[in-house]
């Protein structure tokens, strides 16, 4: 059964700082991993999305990479921003279709 | 919006009531998930549904019950709920080979007193 870890739990960084995120998965047959961010209290929003097949993922400040022989993804933020704070989600969807998310990494990002 | 609505966002309960969550895609997507969010906890998978057909019952207790009329619309029937049961509840909805991800709605908040 595959295991989703994401770490640290939390995190705080002062604004500007660039940061990494980091997602580790325990069977590297994945379909797909997909990056989602979560504000307090509502759905989730997806980030990015990254194939088996693909190595990393870019949208504006955020890269995402993926290496599956050693079950790891991470999450590169740069010039951090106040409005980056929220919870960011890993997903990890196998050759099943079975789809498991990690706990979060909890993001403050402080003026 | 994202193209999964949920309706309604916020519901308080009593634990003798009857009452439904809705979600509703615009996507085009043929595959709806639900799924609970408690606090401090990984999301959990409950129901999948492809093509109005479910294909997943992930152990969930027969008071959530849900239906898919269409492709395009999941509910979630609610009864005799526990206070254990409050929740953020997330739909979602995908491509059936899920290639290009998931699309969640912004969840309905349930709180059983």
């Amino acid at each position: 059964k595959q295991e989703v870890t994401q770490i640290p739990a939390a995190l705080s960084v002062p604004e500007g700082e660039n940061l990494v995120l980091n997602c580790s998965f325990t069977d590297s047959a994945i379909y797909n991993l997909q990056w989602f961010r979560q504000d307090p209290g509502k759905g989730l929003t997806s980030l990015l999305l990254i194939q088996s097949s693909q190595r990393e993922q870019t949208s504006g400040r955020l890269n995402a990479s993926l290496d599956k022989s050693s079950g790891r993804s991470t999450l590169y933020i740069a010039a951090s921003q106040p409005g980056d704070s929220a919870t960011y989600l890993c997903a990890v969807c196998d050759n099943n279709n079975d789809m498991r998310f990690g706990a979060g990494t909890r993001l403050t990002v402080k003026p | 919006e994202t193209g999964v609505t949920q309706t309604p966002r916020h519901l308080v309960m009593g634990m003798t009531n009857k009452k439904s969550l809705k979600c509703e895609q615009h996507l085009g997507h043929n595959a709806m998930y639900w799924y609970k969010q408690s606090a401090k906890k990984p999301l959990e998978l409950m129901f999948v549904y492809n093509f109005k057909e479910q294909t997943e019952n992930n152990s969930v207790p027969s008071r959530f019950s849900p239906e898919c009329p269409n492709s395009s619309h999941l509910f979630l029937h609610l009864h005799t709920l526990q206070p254990e049961d409050s929740a953020l509840y997330l739909c979602a909805s995908s491509q059936g080979d899920r290639v290009y991800g998931y699309t969640f709605g912004s969840g309905t908040r349930l709180t059983v007193v």
